[in-house]
C-alpha cells in the first residue's frame, strides 16, 4: 500500500523557534511537494522537489524552507516561526507527470504557534 | 501564470440528485493535467478522477464524470446519484509537464458540497 507519512499529526510552537517538518515517502517518487491549507484559500504550494537536492519556489515560499538530502524525504523548515504560520500543513508526492498521475498525500500536520 | 479558479465556496444537493461543481483553469502549456481530490472532514485526499489536455473523451470514474471544455478552459466535475457520504471539500487541481523543474500541481480553493436527506 502506497505511503505519505508526516511525521507529527499536531504540533505547538512557540513564536521564534524554528520548526521542522518531515515528510517520508515509500513509493520511490521524484516529486514531492509542501502544501499549507487554510479555510477560504485552499491549498497553497510552498515549495516542491523534483530530485534529490533540487527544489523550486511555489507560490507562497516566504518565511520557509526546504531540504531534500534523500528521494524518500522532503522536509520543510520554519526558520522562525510566526503565528501567521498557524495552520495545515499537507505532504504529497508523484512520479514525474507523464509517468503517473495522481498526487499521494499525507495525513497533514496541523501546526499552531504561540 | 498557472491558475485555478473555483467560484462556488459551497453547494447543497438532495441525496440521489446530480450534482456539478466548476472549475476553470488557466495556463500556456499545452500539456497539462486535471485532476479533482475530495477531501472529508477526516482531512484525507482522496484522488477522484483525472483529464489529460490531450484526452478527447471526457474522463469517467463510477458516479464521477468531468466535464472538459478544452476552449473554455474547464474541468467541471458532475456527480451524479448524490449519497450522504459525497459531503466533503471538493478541490480541482492541474498539473503542467512534463518539463521537471516546472511539473508542480496547483490546487484551486475549493467547493463545500453538502449533500441533504
Amino acid at each position: 500500500d502506497v505511503k505519505v507519512t508526516q511525521s507529527s499529526r499536531y504540533l505547538v510552537k512557540r513564536t521564534g523557534e524554528k520548526v521542522f517538518l518531515e515528510c517520508v515517502q515509500d513509493m520511490d517518487h521524484e516529486n514531492m511537494f509542501w502544501y499549507r491549507q487554510d479555510p477560504g484559500l485552499g491549498l497553497r504550494l510552498i515549495y516542491f522537489s523534483y530530485d534529490v537536492k533540487m527544489k523550486e519556489k511555489g507560490d507562497i515560499p516566504e518565511g520557509y524552507s526546504v531540504s531534500r538530502e534523500k528521494k524518500e524525504r522532503f522536509s520543510l523548515i520554519l526558520e522562525s516561526a510566526s503565528t501567521n504560520q498557524t495552520s495545515m500543513y499537507l505532504c504529497a508526492s508523484s512520479l514525474y507527470f507523464g509517468g503517473g498521475i495522481e498526487a499521494f498525500f499525507g495525513q497533514g500536520t496541523r501546526l499552531t504557534v504561540v | 501564470a498557472q491558475k485555478i479558479t473555483q467560484t462556488q465556496p459551497g453547494m447543497f444537493v438532495q441525496e440521489k440528485e446530480a450534482v456539478t461543481l466548476d472549475c476553470t483553469y488557466d495556463t500556456s502549456d499545452q500539456s497539462y493535467g486535471l485532476f479533482w481530490y475530495k477531501q472529508p472532514s477526516s482531512g484525507e485526499m482522496i484522488f477522484l478522477i483525472y483529464q489529460g489536455s490531450y484526452d478527447e473523451q471526457n474522463a469517467t470514474e463510477g458516479r464521477y464524470s468531468l466535464n472538459f471544455q478544452k476552449a473554455r478552459k474547464s474541468a467541471n466535475l458532475v456527480i451524479s446519484a448524490s449519497q450522504l457520504g459525497d459531503s466533503a471539500m471538493y478541490f480541482c487541481a492541474m498539473r503542467e509537464g512534463p518539463t521537471y523543474n516546472t511539473d508542480k500541481l496547483i490546487f484551486g480553493t475549493g467547493t463545500r458540497l453538502q449533500v441533504f436527506p
